[in-house]
């Protein structure tokens, strides 16, 4: 049971558009949601997170946004840039801090010229 | 400043022999963290330590046992490789507060044959 879901696998954005990755989530407990980016052959990076009692969080070209009714979550990307192009995990906790993340499986993000 | 350093890169073993993943940090993070990657799967959490001495288990635990016996180090042992275990796996850590996000090694790729 995937209890955090990006079902979205891939995404290709024209240069300087704008990148939207979604992520839902099914488990009401989770309260506090991130975003990681991850290049081949390294670990995943921190890039963005929002805790459950604000329905936005900005972050430079990166925006967070939360849907608690709907349980979604978005990522936009504003401009998209080459060197966005990475794959993008979605992650939830439950207790606010971060010692058991949940993650989703991931969308391949590609921006091209 | 490393950060999280997982060691080896690389390992091919054959199905029933044993290894140790290593995992070491140099941010004092009291929490350290051992996931997988696989394909479609996303990252999943093997096992978990809040602290030295006290470790707990993930999503996917079994096959796998772990020890924190000082706050840098946190090994992840296969005590009889299984196909199944094919997989990259990476280790993370963080602070205890609430909102800390986890930093990740770069990864051990593993194959069982």
């Amino acid at each position: 049971d995937q209890q955090v879901k990006q079902n979205s696998p891939s995404l290709s954005v024209q240069e300087g558009r704008i990148s939207i990755l979604n992520c839902d989530y099914t488990n009401s407990m989770f309260d506090y949601f991130l975003w990681y980016k991850k290049y081949p052959a390294e670990g995943p990076t921190f890039l963005i997170s929002i805790s459950s009692i604000k329905d936005k969080n900005e972050d430079g070209r990166f925006t967070v946004f939360l849907n608690k009714s709907a349980k979604h979550l978005s990522l936009h990307i504003v401009p998209s840039q080459p060197g966005d192009s990475a794959v993008y995990f979605c992650a939830a906790s439950a207790t606010g801090n971060t010692d058991k993340l949940i993650f989703g499986t991931g969308t391949r993000l590609q921006v091209f010229p | 400043n490393a950060g999280v350093t997982q060691t080896p890169k690389f390992q091919v073993l054959k199905t029933g022999q044993s290894m140790t993943l290593q995992c070491a940090q140099d941010m004092n993070h009291e929490y350290m963290s051992w996931y997988r990657q696989d394909p479609g799967m996303g990252l999943r959490l093997i096992h978990y330590s809040v602290g030295a001495g006290i470790t707990d288990q993930g999503e996917v635990p079994n096959g796998y046992n772990v020890s924190r016996s000082t706050t840098e180090d946190f090994p992840l042992r296969l005590l009889s490789a299984a196909p199944s275990q094919t997989s990259v796996y990476f280790c993370a850590s963080s602070y205890s507060n609430a909102g800390s996000t986890q930093h990740f090694g770069d990864g051990t790729r593993l194959s069982i044959l």
